[in-house]
């Protein structure tokens, strides 16, 4: 099966500068990686997602790259606010939707 | 984007109790629904998977018959967690796709705190 693995585990940075997040999978036939925000004692909420057939996705200060030769993916966030801090999962997507491991995020104002 | 909710949000119950937790699809029918449980700080875990009209699917080490689904409809899946016990505490998250792939947008619902006393 699919197994997703996601760098770093935590990520702290000062208001105004940008975040990226890693993520990896094992499973060539995955074709769909979404990307969730969860707060703390919510449900994940998706932020943005990328298909196979794309290389990069934006939607104004969030973006998604997508290399499939490498299989491996990032979440890149610019100007990053003190309401960014939550953890985020990336997931890859075959069959089933698999998880990476979150990153926790702090945005220090 | 689409909404699921659940209910209740968070259930404190004795041991030895069964609890339901309900998930509905609010704005779209869901064929398919997902089970997770997540532990404090760590990732979201598939219990299963909830079929419309049919059996549902478990995972790998999930005992089916301590949780209990049913897809009566096309817009609710229900999850009963029997005889409850302090180790089933967690934090119980269901999503619906917008179709019945893998690959299809996923939406979660808000999630269910339960405290097993």
């Amino acid at each position: 099966g699919e197994n997703v693995e996601q760098h770093p585990s935590t990520l702290s940075v000062q208001e105004g500068d940008s975040a990226v997040i890693k993520c990896t999978y094992s499973d060539s036939a995955s074709n769909y990686f979404p990307w969730y925000k969860q707060e703390l004692g919510k449900g994940p909420q998706l932020i943005i997602d990328i298909r196979s057939n794309v290389g990069e996705k934006k939607d104004q200060r969030i973006a998604v790259t997508l290399n499939k030769t490498a299989k491996h993916f990032s979440l890149h966030i610019t100007e990053t606010q003190p309401e960014d801090s939550a953890v985020y999962f990336c997931a890859g997507a075959g069959n089933m939707l698999t998880f990476g491991g979150g990153t926790r995020l702090m945005v220090k104002p | 984007g689409a909404v699921v909710s659940q209910h209740p949000s968070r259930v404190i119950c004795k041991s030895g109790t069964s609890v339901k937790i309900e998930c509905r699809s609010l704005d779209f029918q869901a064929t398919t629904m997902f089970w997770y449980r997540q532990f404090p700080k760590q990732s979201l875990m598939l219990m299963a998977t909830s079929n419309e009209g049919s059996k549902a699917t478990y995972e790998q080490g999930v005992e089916k018959d301590k949780f209990l689904i049913n897809h009566a409809s096309l817009t609710l899946s229900t999850l009963t967690v029997t005889s409850a016990h302090p180790e089933d505490s967690s934090f119980y998250i269901c999503s619906a796709p917008v179709g019945a792939r893998g690959t299809d947008t996923q939406y979660f619902g808000p999630g269910t705190r339960l405290t097993v006393l």
